[in-house]
C-alpha cells in the first residue's frame, strides 16, 4: 500500500465493551506510533514499537490500554472495558527509521465514539 | 502546564496574505515536526527541524535552539492552506501542540 491504513475508520462502542483498532504501517517501516487525539486537542502520544518490540508504553492512559505488533508490521491497539473519556481519534503512525526524529507518515485516524 | 505552545489558535486571512504561526516549548529537544491536519483528514509532515531553516515552496520553518522557539511561514496563502497546523517535539518523549486553525478566504 501507499501509506499508512488504520480500520476501522469509525467505531461506536457500549460503555464497557472491548475494542481493537488496527494499523497497517507502511511496508519496510521499522517505528510504529500510537497516538490520542481528543476532539479539539492535539495528538498525545500512547506507545511506541521498533519493530516487533515495545520500547515506549509511557503515554498508555490505563491499564485497560493494550498495543501490540506481534510479527513487527500490523499494529492492533485494544482498550478494554472502554469509557466516554476513551472517546477520541486513534492515530497511528509509522516512520523507516529508529530515530524519533524521522519523518513520521500518519493513517487517517480510527474515530472511536464511546456511548 | 504544557510543554508546546502555539499562537495564535486561530488565524483568519485574506487570499494572497504572508501567514506567520508560532510555536514555543519549554524542553530540550533533538527535533521538532510542522505537522498539518485537514478537517477530517489525516495528518501530513510538513517539515523536521532541529537547526536553522528550511523551505518547500511557499511554506517555510524556522527554528531557534536557544530560544525554544520556532516559525512557520506561509507565503501567498491560498484557501487549499486552510487546515490546523501542528508543531510537535521530540526531546525526551513527544510532546504536541494544539494547533493552530487557519482559515483563508479567497
Amino acid at each position: 500500500g501507499a501509506g499508512v491504513s488504520q480500520s476501522p475508520r469509525y467505531k461506536v462502542a457500549k460503555r464497557g465493551q472491548d475494542v481493537a483498532l488496527r494499523c497497517d504501517p507502511i511496508s519496510g517501516h521499522v517505528s510504529l506510533f500510537w497516538y490520542q487525539q481528543a476532539l479539539g486537542q492535539g495528538p498525545e502520544f500512547l506507545t511506541y514499537f521498533q519493530n516487533e518490540a515495545q520500547l515506549d508504553k509511557s503515554g498508555l492512559p490505563s491499564d485497560r490500554f493494550f498495543a501490540e505488533r506481534p510479527e513487527g508490521s500490523v499494529s492492533t491497539l485494544k482498550i478494554q472495558r472502554t469509557q466516554q473519556e476513551d472517546s477520541a481519534v486513534y492515530l497511528c503512525a509509522s516512520s523507516i527509521g529508529t530515530s524519533w526524529a524521522d519523518t513520521q507518515y500518519f493513517g487517517p485516524g480510527t474515530r472511536l465514539t464511546v456511548l | 502546564k504544557n510543554e508546546v505552545e502555539q499562537s495564535p489558535q486561530n488565524l483568519t486571512a485574506q487570499e494572497g496574505e504572508f501567514i506567520t504561526i508560532n510555536c514555543s516549548y519549554s524542553v530540550g529537544i533533538s527535533a521538532l515536526h510542522w505537522l498539518q491536519q485537514h478537517p477530517g483528514g489525516g495528518i501530513v509532515s510538513l517539515f523536521m527541524l532541529s537547526s536553522g531553516k528550511k523551505k518547500h515552496g511557499r511554506l517555510i520553518a524556522t527554528i531557534n535552539i536557544q530560544e525554544k522557539h520556532s516559525s512557520l511561514h506561509i507565503t501567498a496563502s491560498h484557501p487549499r492552506d486552510s487546515a490546523v497546523y501542528i508543531c510537535a517535539i521530540f526531546g525526551n518523549q513527544f510532546y504536541f501542540g494544539t494547533g493552530t486553525s487557519l482559515t483563508v478566504i479567497p
